[in-house]
This record gives C-alpha cells, structure tokens and sequence, in this order.
C-alpha cells in the first residue's frame, strides 16, 4: 500500500514563527503536493515538486517555501507564520505522467497561528 | 484557465437510497481527466473513480458510477444504495493531459442517515 505520512497532525505555532512541515512518500514517487484546505475553497495547490530539487510554484505560492532534497521527502515552509495561514495542509503524491495518475494524500496537517 | 464548480456545498441522503453530487468544469481543452475523491471525516483523502474525456462510456465503480457530459462540461458522481460509511467530503477534480496537477471544487459535504 502506497504511504504518505506527515509529520504532525495538529501544530500550534506563534505569529512570527518559523514553520516546517514535513512530507514523506514510500512508494518512489516523482511527483510531490503541498496543499492547503480551507472550508469553501476547497484545496489550491501551493508547491509542487517533480523531482529532487525542482520544484514550480502553485495557485497561492506567497508566504510559502518548499524543499526536497530527497525524493521522499518534500517540506513546506512558512518563513514567518501569519495567522491568515492557519488552515488544513495536504501533503499528495503520484507517478509522473500518464501512466499512474491518482495522487495519493496524506492525513493532513491542522496548523493554527495564534 | 481551467475551473471546478460543485454548487452543492452540502447533500444529505438516507441509507440505502441514491443520491447525485454535481461538478461542472470550464475548459478549452478536450483532453484531460477527471477525478472524484472523497475525504471521510478525519481520514485520508481517496480516489473514488476517474474518468477519462476521450471515453464515451461512462466510468463505474461498484455503487460508484459518473455521468460524463463532455459537451455540457458536467461530470456528476452517482452513489448507489448509500452506506454510512459514505458520509464524507467529495471533491470533483480535474486534470490537464499535458500537467500532472489537479484544480479541484470546493467539495459537497455528503450525509447520510440511517
């Protein structure tokens, strides 16, 4: 079975902090999500990496950082936590290409900034 | 650029019974995917059932079946004899051929009651 776990499932963190969360995938995927989810937005993509070190920028990239220095890990980083960046994080994987494209999420990760 | 509509934020439906969540998308294109996922409460985000545009024949999976409307742009997920276990977040997802990344609703919040 196809694994994607995330580090935290709930995190509080202060306003001006920095804040690291992390991303990891079993299953040898290139393909890499961060995502945020918010109630009547649904989830906007903010990071998205294809491979080791490459990465392109989603809907809503502002206040955010992404590192993947290892194909089975990818982290988001808030450089200085807002409190408008309190939300639900959605880590998801996949193949690249056609040949296998469900993208596989994690359990998700509920930050608060206070 | 491409968009998602789930005009139903909330459904309900009894147990046994079938209900239809709707999902229209916008596009030029006439290549691409389409997905529904489905997020049960405190749960990981799953893939319900894709289909693909260039297939006339409608995608199914057990109670699970999708009435594909290419030149109307609507993709509506049917669920048959409705379990409890049913009850969750359902979100329309759509994807280019040519990117390996989803533009998703806003998602229908699914009830069911015994």
């Amino acid at each position: 079975d196809v694994k994607v776990t995330q580090s935290s499932r709930y995190l509080v963190k202060r306003t001006g902090e920095k804040v690291f969360l992390e991303c990891v995938q079993d299953m040898d995927h290139e393909n890499m999500f961060w995502y945020r989810q918010d109630p009547g937005l649904g989830l906007r993509l903010i990071y998205f990496s294809y491979d080791v070190k490459m990465k392109e920028k989603g809907d809503i990239p502002e206040g955010y950082s992404v590192s993947r220095e290892k194909k089975e890990r990818f982290s988001l980083i808030l450089e200085s936590a807002s409190t408008n960046q309190t939300s639900m994080y959605l880590c998801a994987s996949n193949f690249r290409g056609a040949v296998s494209y469900e993208q596989y999420f994690g359990p998700g990760t509920r930050l608060t900034v206070t | 650029a491409q968009t998602v509509t789930q005009s139903q934020p909330e459904m309900s439906v009894q147990e046994a019974e079938t209900v239809t969540l709707s999902c229209t998308y916008d596009t030029s294109e006439s290549d691409y995917y389409l997905f529904w996922y489905k997020q049960p409460p405190s749960r990981q985000m799953i893939l319900v059932i894709r289909q693909e545009a260039y297939k006339q024949q409608n995608a199914t999976e057990n109670r699970f079946s999708v009435n594909f409307q290419k030149a109307a742009k609507s993709f509506s997920l049917k669920i048959s004899d409705s379990q409890l276990g049913d009850a969750a977040m359902y979100f329309c997802a759509y994807r280019s051929h040519n990117t390996d990344k989803l533009i998703f609703g806003t998602g229908t919040r699914l009830q069911v009651f015994p």
